[in-house]
């Protein structure tokens, strides 16, 4: 089955610079690449997705980049504010109808004001 | 887009109690349905996912079971709750766009 690994484990960066979360899958038939952002003591939630057909997506201060030959995908986040600060999941799966997502361990990102 | 309920939002129960945990959709018909186990500062575990009433398939063996007796109710369950049991139990869901959404969780301790 897939295997994703996400690095960082913890990343802090001071507000107004830039943060980067790096993944790694092992499945290359994988096609759909989504990123979470976790709330302490909340669900995850849906913040950006991108499929093995395009490159780069950005939405405002996110932005996730796709490499299909090196098997990597990473997370974007510029001019970081406190509200940055969470716990972020990158995940990869193959999108067939019984899809199930495999998650990377998570990285805990915290902004300094 | 689809809304998913999901409660209580804590629980405290004593080992060897039984447990139900309920979660219902709105705003999507036929979702792929899913429980997730999330232990304190660790990762995302798939539990149990659904693709049509009745249908159940099990990730990892457990204490658990789970049910799904309507196209937008999932119920996750156990006969006697063991001390491993703790953490945060996640509902998630997925619709014809085939995105995951998840509910907001409830956090079980097990004393």
């Amino acid at each position: 089955g897939e295997n994703v690994e996400q690095h960082p484990s913890t990343l802090s960066v001071q507000e107004g610079d830039s943060a980067v979360i790096k993944c790694t899958y092992s499945d290359s038939a994988s096609n759909y690449f989504p990123w979470y952002k976790q709330e302490l003591g909340k669900g995850p939630q849906l913040i950006i997705d991108i499929r093995s057909n395009v490159g780069e997506k950005k939405d405002q201060r996110i932005a996730v980049t796709l490499n299909k030959t090196a098997k990597h995908f990473s997370l974007h986040i510029t001019e970081t504010q406190p509200e940055d600060s969470a716990v972020y999941f990158c995940a990869a799966s193959l999108l067939v109808r019984d899809y199930k997502l495999s998650f990377g361990a998570g990285t805990t990102v915290t902004v300094r004001a | 887009s689809q809304t998913i309920h999901q409660w209580p939002a804590t629980l405290v129960q004593p080992v060897g109690s039984p447990l139900s945990l309920e979660c219902t959709v709105e705003g999507t018909s036929n979702p792929n349905l899913y429980w997730y186990r999330q232990a304190a500062g660790r990762g995302l575990q798939l539990l149990f996912y659904s693709v049509g009433i009745g249908q159940i398939s099990s990730e990892v063996p457990q204490n658990l079971s789970a049910s799904r007796p309507q196209d937008r109710q999932f119920i996750l369950s156990s006969k006697k709750l063991l001390l491993s049991d703790s953490g945060f139990y996640l509902c998630a869901c997925s619709g014809q766009d085939e995105k995951l959404f998840f509910g907001s969780g409830t956090q079980l301790s097990v004393l």
